[in-house]
C-alpha cells in the first residue's frame, strides 16, 4: 500500500490568510483525494485530483477557495485560501492506485484560524 | 435518509471482549465496503476491504456485508487496549472515485 506523508501536520493561521498543504505519496498513483474531518462529522470529499486535469470538485466546494495542483503522479498540494474560523478542520489526503483500489491516508492537517 | 448511517458511540468494553461494530446504508450500488481504523492524531487506516456479501477475516477481525439488508459489521475479537480507536466505514461504488463514509465509532478497550 502507498505511503503518504503530508506537510504540516498543523498550523495556526490568522483570519484571511492562505496556507497551502503538501501530499506526498511513496509510489506513483492514478487518483488523490482530498478531503476534510470536523468532529462529530463524516469525512467530507473536498474534490479528487488527477495528475494532467482540473481537479474534480464536490458539491460546496469550490476551487477559489480550495485550490489544488497536480503536478506529477507523487504529488498534490491543497491551499486553503482567505480563511476563517470556520476553516478550522483536519484535511486529509488520500490516494489510491487503481480503480476499484482502497483509498490510503496521510496523518492528516490539523488547522485552527484565528 | 443519510447514505451511510454508523452508531457514533462511544463504546466502552474491557479486554478481551468481542466488539461488533455496524453501518447501515441505503444506496444499493455500493459495491465495495471498507472498515477503516484511526488513532488520535492519525489518519485512517485501512482494516478490512470486500467487494461481495459474506464474511472476510484477518486475525482477530472478521468484516460481515449483507448487501440484502444494507448492512455491514466489523467484529473484532480477543480486544486489546491497542484496538481503542475510531472505527469508520467507508463504502463506494464500482466505477465510481467516490467513498461515502460513516461518522466513525469511538472504541476504547479498557485493561
Amino acid at each position: 500500500s502507498a505511503v503518504i506523508s503530508q506537510k504540516p501536520s498543523r498550523d495556526i493561521c490568522q483570519r484571511g490568510t492562505s496556507l497551502t498543504i503538501q501530499c506526498q505519496v511513496d509510489s506513483q498513483v492514478t487518483m488523490m483525494f482530498w478531503y476534510r474531518q470536523q468532529p462529530g462529522q463524516s469525512l467530507t470529499l473536498i474534490a479528487t485530483a488527477n495528475q494532467g486535469s482540473e481537479a474534480t470538485y464536490e458539491s460546496g466546494f469550490v476551487i477559489d477557495k480550495f485550490p489544488i495542483s497536480r503536478p506529477n503522479l507523487t504529488f498534490s498540494t491543497l491551499t486553503v485560501s482567505n480563511m476563517s474560523p470556520e476553516d478550522s478542520s483536519i484535511y486529509l489526503c488520500s490516494a489510491r492506485t487503481a480503480l476499484g483500489q482502497p483509498q490510503h491516508f496521510g496523518d492528516g492537517t490539523r488547522l485552527s484560524i484565528l | 435518509q443519510k447514505e451511510v448511517e454508523q452508531d457514533p458511540g462511544p463504546l466502552s468494553v474491557p479486554e478481551g471482549a468481542i466488539v461488533s461494530l455496524n453501518c447501515t446504508y441505503s444506496n444499493s450500488a455500493f459495491q465495495y465496503f471498507m472498515w477503516y481504523r484511526q488513532y488520535s492524531r492519525k489518519g485512517p487506516e485501512l482494516l478490512m476491504y470486500t467487494y461481495s456479501s459474506g464474511n472476510k477475516e484477518d486475525g482477530r477481525f472478521t468484516a460481515q456485508v449483507d448487501k440484502s439488508s444494507k448492512y455491514i459489521s466489523l467484529f473484532i475479537r480477543d480486544s486489546q487496549p491497542s484496538d481503542s480507536a475510531t472505527y469508520l466505514c467507508a463504502m463506494g461504488q464500482g466505477g465510481s472515485e467516490k467513498l461515502v463514509f460513516g461518522k466513525g465509532m469511538k472504541l476504547t478497550v479498557n485493561p
